[in-house]
């Protein structure tokens, strides 16, 4: 069992709808990395957070760090959101990644 | 300002190889990591350098990767007798501190190593 587990696994939305990805993890950490990762394989680091929430734009990012969970919101979708969405934990010297939510948002 | 670079961005060899990658992280950032991504994989991590300190080696596949980190800032990734599972993204990031100061990451752009 994978510490660090993501779903949907792949998400198609319409443009405008609001979206969510969810984070769960296994293992005892303090804060959460959600990184996106565009087709072109670049990636940037969306958020870091280690409690309440996080906003930037028209992505909201939230965290509990009692229930073990992340979620990762886009509001007014575009089809430049397509990408592939990471969250990523810090477990002492190493990082422990999600298997990543492949998001298409379709015009 | 300056990202974090990669170089080579492309990089074809034959099997049983060594080749060497290289890392430039943000100028005055302490923590240096190194990544790989297969193809079609998620992340996966490799090493992580935190200042002067000596690298936890454990999350290198095997012993025939190693990485250093000179003067506190360049770093290389060195694959011995590359074999044709290595090929892969490899990726670099550094922050302004390390992972326990849970600072943002900032990637360079990979490096795609392909053994034929």
């Amino acid at each position: 069992k994978n510490e660090v587990e993501q779903s949907p696994q792949n998400l198609t939305a319409q443009e405008g709808e609001f979206i969510t990805i969810n984070c769960s993890y296994s293992v005892g950490i303090s804060a959460l990395h959600w990184l996106q990762q565009h087709p072109g394989g670049g990636i940037v680091s969306l958020f870091m957070l280690s409690s309440g929430k996080k906003k930037h734009g028209r992505l909201i990012a939230t965290i509990n760090i009692q229930e073990k969970h992340s979620s990762l919101h886009i509001t007014a979708s575009h089809p430049r959101d397509s990408a592939v969405y990471i969250c990523a934990a810090p477990l002492g010297n190493d990082m422990r990644f999600g298997a990543g939510t492949r998001l298409t948002v379709k015009p | 300002g300056a990202g974090v670079s990669q170089s080579p961005s492309n990089k074809v060899t034959e099997k049983g190889k060594d080749v060497e990658l290289r890392c430039d992280p943000i100028s005055g950032h302490t923590a240096l990591y190194w990544y790989r991504q297969s193809l079609g994989q998620g992340l996966e991590f490799l090493i992580y350098f935190q200042g002067n300190s000596a690298p936890d080696k454990s999350g290198l596949p095997s012993d025939r990767f190693s990485a250093e980190r000179t003067g506190g800032s360049v770093s290389t990734l060195t694959i011995q007798r590359t074999q044709q599972e290595d090929s892969a993204v490899y990726l670099c990031a550094s922050s302004l501190e390390g992972l326990a100061s849970y600072n943002e990451q900032f990637f360079g752009p990979g490096t795609r190593l392909t053994v034929l």
